[in-house]
């Protein structure tokens, strides 16, 4: 069974807007990452977090963790429509699991 | 740039039927995956070679499917007999520092199956 959950399930913005998706887990971790799917691909790694950082920036791209609360966040900055995809979460410790994925549609 | 190769990229098959996957990871990656994605999740991992070695497959339905890796390279998954629920997308993944699923992870474009 998946034990990261992410919020929203979907999210539709218009372009040049931010997007943002969080991923809560359970257990505790050595690294979060966070990889991006396009509809009926495979998965691309976008960005990898430890465990002993904050923030991490990539880009358009800005992640954040915050280990007490079992959270993640993905923050997109003036997306763009080729931004459309599916964000999964991707929880690293003694155990390892994808999120349940965001689906994101940026509107040109 | 190095990809990893699935093959083949769409699987119709009839229920109790045989199917294998085939999959090639990027040259010099010695940790290997198989995942299945069911439609509108997020994918689960199957099974870890680290080398030819099994590392992991605690998740795999044993009874049907299996999974080689004999030359360290190459790997190949099996169902057989396919059932209904078996209808997903499966994905393979490798990752180059042996550190296993602490690392950065690249996919192929998977195998999407279908079964009737």
């Amino acid at each position: 069974s998946q034990q990261g959950e992410e919020d929203p399930q979907a999210l539709s913005i218009q372009e040049g807007e931010n997007a943002t998706m969080n991923c809560s887990y359970k257990t505790s971790i050595n690294n979060l990452q966070w990889y991006r799917q396009n509809s009926g691909r495979g998965l691309v790694h976008l960005i990898l977090i430890r465990s002993n950082e904050r923030e991490k920036h990539s880009g358009r791209l800005r992640v954040t963790l915050d280990t007490s609360k079992k959270s993640s966040s993905l923050l997109i900055t003036a997306s763009r429509a080729a931004d459309t995809a599916s964000y999964f979460c991707a929880v690293a410790g003694n155990q390892f699991y994808f999120g349940t994925g965001t689906s994101l549609t940026v509107i040109p | 740039e190095a990809e990893v190769a699935q093959s083949p990229r769409y699987k119709i098959t009839e229920k109790s039927q045989a199917v294998a996957f085939w999959c090639d990871p990027i040259s010099g990656h010695a940790t290997l995956y198989w995942y299945r994605q069911i439609l509108g999740q997020g994918p689960e991992l199957l099974v870890q070679f680290q080398d030819e070695s099994v590392v992991d497959d605690s998740q795999l339905p044993k009874d049907r499917f299996s999974a080689e890796r004999l030359k360290g390279v190459d790997s190949t998954l099996k169902i057989q007999p396919a059932e209904l629920g078996d209808s997903a997308m499966y994905l393979c993944a490798s990752s180059q520092m042996g550190q296993g699923l602490q690392e950065t992870q690249y996919f192929g474009p998977g195998t999407r199956l279908l079964v009737l």
